[in-house]
């Protein structure tokens, strides 16, 4: 059981060029989420799915696109990367129901370090 | 002003002693608050859950809420240095989803042996 895992953990960009984060969780969970973190701002949340074929956008989704054609699977799409889209990105996932915190535990990857020159 | 806010440390302690981690919040709809610990070159983890206001108590910590105050701390009693982390608080107004949770920027602790 590995839980969630996120490839690649480390990728260096130029500015225009394209790219996909992969995460996959093997816990069979419905919701997936994808964030980005950076100095100061906490974790921000990008996009999530509330199940497979399903995407939402979440706090600051623009220059980024997602797909969840698999349940296991939830790509995190860039197409021209921009400087400002240097961050850590963290994948994460949970059960569903809709439930929060309360009752419902969400795990976390261990992030992908991008940097975009 | 951003929702969540916290000092960002670095915390230094020496081992053994009581640390207190704090956040503020602006949005006075927040009633579910979170604490998340990260280690370094990891993804959060869920440490301490709580609802509105009061204690909460699991181990060596021990999370507060302080509605009134829109104030929520962290405290961890006998430090140890693998507390050594950064430590992030989370809160939501709804408990449906996490797509609603707001996250503050982290503290973070250093425990020195």
């Amino acid at each position: 059981n590995a839980g969630v895992t996120q490839t690649p953990k480390f990728r260096v960009l130029k500015t225009g060029q394209s790219m996909t984060l992969l995460c996959a969780q093997d816990m069979n969970h419905e919701y997936m989420y994808w964030y980005r973190q950076d100095p100061g701002m906490g974790l921000r949340l990008i996009h999530y799915s509330v199940g497979e074929g399903t995407t939402a956008k979440g706090e600051v989704p623009d220059g980024y696109n997602v797909s969840r054609l698999k349940k296991q699977n939830f790509l995190l799409g860039l197409e021209s990367a921009a400087p400002s889209q240097t961050s850590v990105y963290f994948c994460a996932s949970s059960y569903s129901t809709g439930r929060g915190p309360a009752t419902v535990t969400q795990y976390f990857g261990p992030g992908t370090r991008l940097t975009v020159l | 002003q951003k929702e969540v806010e916290q000092d960002p440390g670095p915390l230094s302690v020496p081992e053994g002693a009581i640390v207190s981690l704090n956040c503020t919040y602006s949005n006075s709809a927040f009633q579910y608050f979170m604490w998340y610990r990260q280690y370094s070159r990891k993804g959060p983890e869920l440490l301490m859950y709580t609802y509105s206001s009061g204690n909460k108590e699991d181990g060596r910590f021990t999370a507060q809420v302080d509605k009134s105050s829109k104030y929520i701390s962290l405290f961890i009693r006998d430090s140890q240095p693998s507390d050594s982390a950064t430590y992030l608080c989370a809160m939501s107004a709804i408990e449906t989803s996490y797509d609603k949770v707001i996250f503050g920027p982290g503290t973070s602790l250093s425990v020195i042996p």
